[in-house]
């Protein structure tokens, strides 16, 4: 069974671009989460996709967005990208419903604004 | 709010035990998780925790107290390969399924 694939792997930006990163979750599973991930901040919440539609939000700002396709398939934009921005992004997926479904991860996303 | 705290840094020597600490503050709760983090890797599931008590699975033991906010991790018999960051994540329950929150980890590193 094929894990979670986030493309591209590594990515290097220039300040006030924008990028777009990719997620394809477990075959099966309908919920997939980004997060930001950071040296001093941890592991921070993004957004929450569940079968097209938006469930949960973190607190970032509307430069950060994303979608869900019908095969669950996600991606993530950052537009006007500034240097603050560089960081790990890491989309985990899961099956719906029960509290003690446990999240699996992609390998991330490295994103360096120059 | 949402508070998950855990120490930055620990060091242990390879054989030895090491307990990892979590506390939480959350609106609500329903479910406790720690993940392990290799370096330039994805992280990985260890355990589950949504009563109180211990769970223990190989190597690695979850104690909950939710009357406390609290959580620990339990690594017996330290190995080298056990040098990564722990992740204390908690389920906070607002209405159906609701996203992990995440502390900001635990290096540990393991030393001959």
């Amino acid at each position: 069974k094929a894990g979670v694939t986030q493309t591209p792997r590594y990515l290097i930006k220039t300040r006030g671009q924008q990028v777009t990163l990719s997620c394809s979750p477990i075959s099966g599973h309908r919920s997939v989460s980004w997060y930001q991930q950071t040296p001093g901040q941890g592991l921070q919440f993004l957004f929450e996709y569940f079968s097209e539609t938006q469930r949960n939000k973190g607190n970032f700002p509307g430069r950060f967005s994303g979608r869900q396709f019908s095969n669950s398939r996600s991606e993530m934009n950052v537009s006007t990208l500034e240097l603050g921005d560089s960081a790990l992004y890491l989309c985990a997926s899961s099956l719906a419903g029960a509290p003690n479904t446990e999240a699996f991860f992609g390998q991330g996303t490295r994103l360096t604004v120059v | 709010g949402q508070n998950i705290d855990q120490p930055t840094e620990m060091t242990a020597t390879e054989g030895a035990i090491v307990q990892i600490n979590c506390t939480y503050q959350t609106s609500g709760f329903n479910g406790l998780f720690w993940y392990q983090q290799h370096a330039g890797e994805a992280p990985t599931f260890l355990s589950y925790n949504v009563l109180d008590g211990l769970e223990e699975k190989g190597r690695f033991s979850s104690f909950l107290s939710r009357s406390k906010g609290y959580s620990y991790l339990l690594l017996k018999e330290l190995q080298m390969k056990d040098s990564a960051s722990y992740l204390c994540a908690v389920r906070d329950f607002h209405s159906g399924n609701t996203p992990l929150v995440f502390g900001k980890g635990t290096r540990l590193s393991v030393i001959a």
